[in-house]
């Protein structure tokens, strides 16, 4: 069975900074690799996801994940951290969802 | 429209109530998922449809009942709660198939007094 590993609950960068978040996945067979943002008081809202092929995967609000198979990693990154992107980060596996115990991150002005 | 829709948004009731939660889409996904999220902690799946089928109950109390009357509609049937099911409750829905992503709604905040 997959599982993912988010290393951090929480993450601190000031505006305009990198934003880096880190999953690590374990599978016996190819992953299928999400990122989904949760704000406050709401759903989960689909940020990108790797499936086959290119291994850089680029989503919404300017984030992107590379899918390292040689370090089982999948992180995800932002060149500049905007005050909207403080949030609950997830990564998740497979089909159902299995989900890494989240990265809260926060954007200081 | 890529909208999952969750009524209510907020219920309190008490230990003896009976009560339901709804959920529907209308992507033409034919599977559609309950997840119980408590605080600070990451989703756990509880239930899973499949063409109307349940087809995975992660050990979940028979005080939980799902139900799909369709292939838009879920629900999930509450009574004799206890206040530790106090969580948000998520319904999701996807394409079937190994490779698919899910759609969750915005979540009903249940409180149990």
């Amino acid at each position: 069975a997959q599982s993912v590993t988010q290393l951090g609950s929480h993450v601190s960068v000031s505006e305009g900074a990198l934003v880096l978040l880190r999953c690590n996945y374990s599978s016996s067979v190819p992953p299928y690799l999400f990122w989904y943002v949760q704000y406050p008081n709401q759903g989960l809202q689909l940020l990108l996801k790797y499936t086959t092929g290119a291994t850089l995967v680029k989503g919404i609000n300017g984030f992107e994940a590379e899918f390292k198979k040689s370090e089982t990693s999948f992180h995800l990154t932002k060149p500049s951290a905007h005050m909207s992107d403080a949030a609950e980060y997830f990564c998740a596996g497979n089909t159902p969802l299995v989900f890494g115990k989240g990265t809260r991150l926060s954007v200081i002005a | 429209d890529t909208e999952v829709t969750q009524t209510p948004k907020h219920l309190v009731m008490g230990m003896t109530n009976k009560k339901s939660l709804k959920c529907e889409q209308h992507m033409g996904h034919r599977a559609m998922y309950w997840y119980k999220q408590k605080a600070k902690k990451p989703p756990e799946l509880m239930f899973v449809y499949s063409y109307e089928k349940l087809s995975i109950n992660e050990s979940v109390p028979s005080r939980f009942s799902p139900e799909c009357p369709n292939s838009s509609l879920l629900n999930l049937h509450l009574h004799a709660l206890q206040p530790e099911d106090s969580a948000l409750y998520l319904c999701a829905s996807s394409q079937t198939g190994r490779v698919t992503e899910a759609f969750f709604g915005q979540g009903t905040r249940l409180t149990v007094v």
